[in-house]
């Protein structure tokens, strides 16, 4: 089946620092979605994007909808001790189905 | 806007018992809702997909028999876990997805099942 690749799996960084990920599919996806998930608690969408190559901003969250509809990225500026969570990126790629395929997830831990 | 709610958040029952969750979309109505299954340190495993009045769509390797699910309106999904056994217990998810072309899917909260 489908897969999603994201990377890294974690990350540690200090506060005030940048963050990126991404996220790689062998497969050609329609819609990229990124997702934060908090410890005990559901996804919470961050940032949706529908057309390659499209630059998607969310505060301090930018998404990019990679060209080749292959790959996405999420930027995360200037980081706060909130932000610590795990980002997951998923992919719908149409088809007739309604289902997502979720990566495995990026655990971010920011120290203050 | 989006918002869904899952009840009840956590729930301990005893082996052999059923126990019934709730996911409703509190402020749009939800063609489509998801039910997952998260394990620890895991990303999430779709159980079914259930659209309003019609039978839902397990993925392979789940018991339909055992994950009984209900989308009987717009806004309302229950996902049933009849005859619990210790190895059930785990974070449950729903998510819903507005009609319309988008996929963005709008989670609940969970709802973390312990069965003793």
């Amino acid at each position: 089946g489908q897969q999603l690749n994201q990377s890294p799996q974690s990350m540690f960084i200090q506060e005030g620092e940048d963050v990126s990920m991404n996220c790689t599919s062998s497969s050609i996806f329609n819609t990229w979605l990124w997702y934060k998930q908090d410890p005990g608690e559901g996804p919470v969408l961050l940032i949706a994007l529908y057309k390659a190559g499209e630059l998607t901003s969310n505060g301090r969250l930018t998404a990019q909808f990679g060209i080749t509809r292959k790959d996405s990225f999420l930027n995360i500026s200037a980081s706060i001790p909130s932000d610590v969570g795990i980002y997951f990126c998923a992919g719908h790629s149409g088809g007739g189905s309604e289902k997502l395929v979720f990566g495995k997830g990026m655990k971010l831990t920011v120290n203050p | 806007g989006a918002v869904v709610s899952q009840h009840p958040s956590w729930v301990i029952c005893k082996s052999g018992t059923s126990v019934k969750i709730e996911c409703r979309s509190l402020d749009f109505q939800a063609t489509t809702m998801f039910w997952y299954r998260q394990f620890p340190k895991q990303s999430l495993m779709l159980m079914a997909t259930s659209n309003e009045g019609s039978k839902a769509t397990y993925e392979q390797g789940v018991e339909k028999d055992k994950f009984l699910i209900n989308h009987a309106s717009l806004t309302l999904s229950t996902l049933t876990v009849t005859s619990a056994h210790p190895e059930d217990s785990s974070f449950y998810i729903c998510s819903a997805r507005a009609s319309g072309g988008i996929y963005e899917q709008y989670f609940g909260p969970g709802t973390r099942l312990t069965v003793t």
